[in-house]
């Protein structure tokens, strides 16, 4: 498809358990961004690549998240030892440079048990 | 600290008049202003953008105006249709922060037929 895929749409796993999110961006898009969208909480960024360059990190809440983006283009984003404040919709977004507009995935869903 | 407000939680207007949803935010390094508009279950979908240089851009229905004096901004949607109905989104983002988008918290709009 032409836009943004993300995989799986849902995840349920029980606390502590490793999660893995998967990102596909348009392709040609340099720019990856991750977010997440806790219950009742607005949008908060996690974690941004742009082509080769090191990633900016500053998002991320603790050392169970890491992230990766192989050939400059899939992303996985992966929790270790899930939390149930983990739960959240994790999205994904790409544009073509990093001072356009952001194409959003439709989200993964993880819930923690 | 919210960067991005969004003081309505909702909106409710009549099929065919005019939406005008606000935005206001504190960081006066923002340069560049996205409004992105949401459906459940669906990820957010870019609608329009204005840059600090300009203080309106107009796309068919949507027009943007931002009065930087002010720090705020608004989206006018004219005329109002039901398929508008939806959660609206403002974010903002500068240079200096790798661009990832600073979110407010969200208007639910709700356009009666």
């Amino acid at each position: 498809g032409a836009g943004v895929s993300q995989s799986p749409s849902n995840k349920v796993t029980e606390k502590g358990k490793d999660v893995e999110l998967r990102c596909d961006p348009i392709s040609g898009h340099t720019a990856l961004y991750w977010y997440r969208q806790s219950l009742g909480q607005g949008l908060e960024f996690l974690i941004y690549f742009q082509g080769n360059s090191a990633p900016d990190k500053s998002g991320l809440p603790s050392d169970r998240f890491s992230a990766e983006r192989t050939g400059g283009s899939v992303s996985t984003l992966t929790i270790q030892r899930t939390q149930q404040e983990d739960s959240a919709v994790y999205l994904c977004a790409s544009s073509f440079l990093s001072n356009q507009p952001q194409h959003f995935g439709d989200g993964t869903r993880l819930s923690i048990l | 600290d919210q960067q991005v407000k969004q003081n309505s939680p909702s909106l409710s207007v009549q099929e065919g008049r005019i939406s005008i949803l606000n935005c206001d935010y504190t960081n006066s390094m923002f340069d560049y202003f996205l409004w992105y508009k949401k459906y459940p279950a669906e990820g957010p979908t870019f609608l329009i953008s204005i840059s600090s240089i300009k203080d309106k851009n107009e796309d068919g229905r949507f027009t943007v105006f931002l009065n930087k004096s002010a720090k705020h901004l608004s989206l006018h949607i004219v005329p109002s249709q039901p398929g508008d109905s939806a959660v609206y989104f403002c974010a903002a983002t500068h240079a200096g922060n790798n661009r990832k988008l600073i979110w407010g918290l969200g208007t639910s709009l709700a356009v009666n037929p």
